[in-house]
């Protein structure tokens, strides 16, 4: 089966300009996820989707981060305006059920620098 | 809250060298635990998965891991280094909010010399 699919996989911009990542999950995956890794820090949780309805964005900075799920199936993550340090890698992943019982299969991220 | 707390961000071993990689967690019930590896410039890949059916787990590329609730660990393993395990190696537990969310720890760098 296609992994998850993420773009761009580098981006740079300049701190205050706005940018959006996509990511297509794995087919029939119901549940998305973006995660946010820091260098040097691990994975940390963005949002969650489940289907096109939000179930998890208590750590999504709200004031400039955006995500949407349209139709249940790709999403795009946005950051308006970016800051230095949203500097990271932003990870998609997806997984078949919401419970836990099937494993998250993660895309290879987009790497963004904010300069 | 449930956490995992990976020690030591760097782990050097020689090829062939016993692989040993730490996790604790903090639980106020039954945890469940993930191993994930992570390539350069690549995804989380699962290894192996904690789920209480046996306290031994075994994982894919070698790797196992054992639970012991006596001293809140999950640490993995891996009798013989190979020079393609070098990469950064992540605990996670799962977080029962009703839909599954993982907490990763942050992480252990694995070197691997010849």
């Amino acid at each position: 089966e296609a992994g998850v699919a993420q773009s761009p996989r580098y981006k740079i911009i300049e701190k205050r300009q706005s940018v959006a990542f996509w990511c297509n999950p794995i087919s029939g995956h119901a549940t998305l996820y973006w995660y946010q890794q820091i260098l040097g820090q691990g994975p940390k949780l963005l949002i969650q989707f489940q289907n096109n309805g939000v179930v998890d964005d208590s750590q999504l900075p709200k004031d400039r981060f955006s995500a949407e799920r349209l139709k249940g199936v790709d999403s795009t993550l946005k950051i308006q305006p970016a800051k230095l340090e949203d500097s990271a890698v932003y990870l998609c992943a997806s997984s078949a059920d919401r419970a836990g019982n099937s494993p998250l299969h993660f895309g290879n991220g987009t790497r963004l620098t904010v300069t | 809250a449930q956490s995992v707390t990976q020690l030591g961000s760097h782990v050097s071993v020689s090829e062939g060298a016993l692989v040993l990689l730490r996790c604790n967690y903090s639980s106020s019930v039954p945890p469940y635990l993930f191993w994930y590896v992570q390539y350069p410039n690549q995804g989380l890949q699962l290894l192996l998965k904690y789920t209480s059916a046996a306290t031994l787990v075994k994982g894919i590329n070698g790797f196992e891991a054992e639970f012991k609730k006596s001293e809140t660990s999950f640490h993995l393993t891996k009798p013989s280094a190979h020079m393609s395990d070098a990469a950064e190696y992540f605990c996670a537990v799962k977080v029962n909010t009703g839909f599954q969310k993982l907490v990763f720890g942050t992480g252990t760098r694995l070197l691997v010399s010849p």
